[in-house]
């Protein structure tokens, strides 16, 4: 199993433009979210979803979009990055769509919006 | 809404000695779970330990266990035997069920713990 993937690993953007940060995983997992880490602030959840077809909004999801067409895909997309959307990335998964178990995270995507 | 706090931003030990980084939480809800993730300098989110809000008894992994105080919502990692491998940024997160109207999973700020030799 690759586990949780993530690209890309690094991206510069400028403002205004848009991109898709990619997030698949092979476990089969029902539950996927995506969190950006910011210094000092910890992990903040973005979009998550509990199922293909599900989505719902986590804490900070301003400018950010989501969907969730298969299992094993959840995309995040910056419709118009803007340079308070500089952060590292993360997408996790976990078994089971009651969210109470393990979350598996992927590798990070450090994106710089100048 | 639920809220994490690690009080602790920075936090030094000795090899081979203990400590215990610091963690509580503010929830209404009585059923929910609690993890310690270790995030090295690689980056990787690894989880450390996890606790169930309804098991009395503290979770222990080798090294780690925590001091799970439900009714004062504390939650601290207690790191034994203290390894250089053993720095890291450490989480505190706690996950409510599903379904109950809060947000799924809250970290905290993060314990930054350099061990040294």
């Amino acid at each position: 199993n690759a586990g949780v993937t993530q690209t890309p690993k690094f991206q510069v953007l400028k403002t205004g433009q848009s991109m898709t940060l990619q997030c698949a995983q092979d476990m089969n997992h029902e539950y996927m979210s995506w969190y950006r880490q910011d210094p000092g602030m910890g992990l903040r959840l973005i979009h998550y979803s509990v199922g293909a077809g599900i989505t719902d909004q986590g804490e900070v999801p301003n400018g950010y979009n989501v969907s969730r067409s298969t299992t094993e895909d959840f995309p995040l997309r910056l419709l118009s990055a803007a340079p308070s959307q500089t952060s590292v990335y993360f997408c996790a998964s976990s078994y089971s769509g009651t969210v109470l178990s393990e979350q598996y995270f992927g590798p990070g995507t450090r994106l710089t919006v100048t | 809404a639920q809220t994490v706090t690690q009080s602790q931003p920075e936090m030094s030990v000795q090899e081979a000695e203990t400590v215990t980084l610091s963690c509580t939480y503010d929830t209404s809800e009585s059923n929910y779970y609690l993890f310690w993730y270790k995030q090295p300098p690689s980056r990787q989110m690894i989880l450390v330990i996890r606790q169930e809000a309804y098991k009395q008894q503290n979770a222990t992994e080798n090294r780690f266990s925590v001091n799970f105080q439900k009714a004062a919502k504390s939650f601290s990692l207690k790191i034994s035997d203290s390894q250089l491998g053993d720095t890291a940024m450490y989480f505190c997160a706690f996950i409510s069920p599903p379904n109950s109207g809060n947000t799924p999973l809250v970290f905290g700020k993060g314990t930054r713990l350099s061990v040294i030799a």
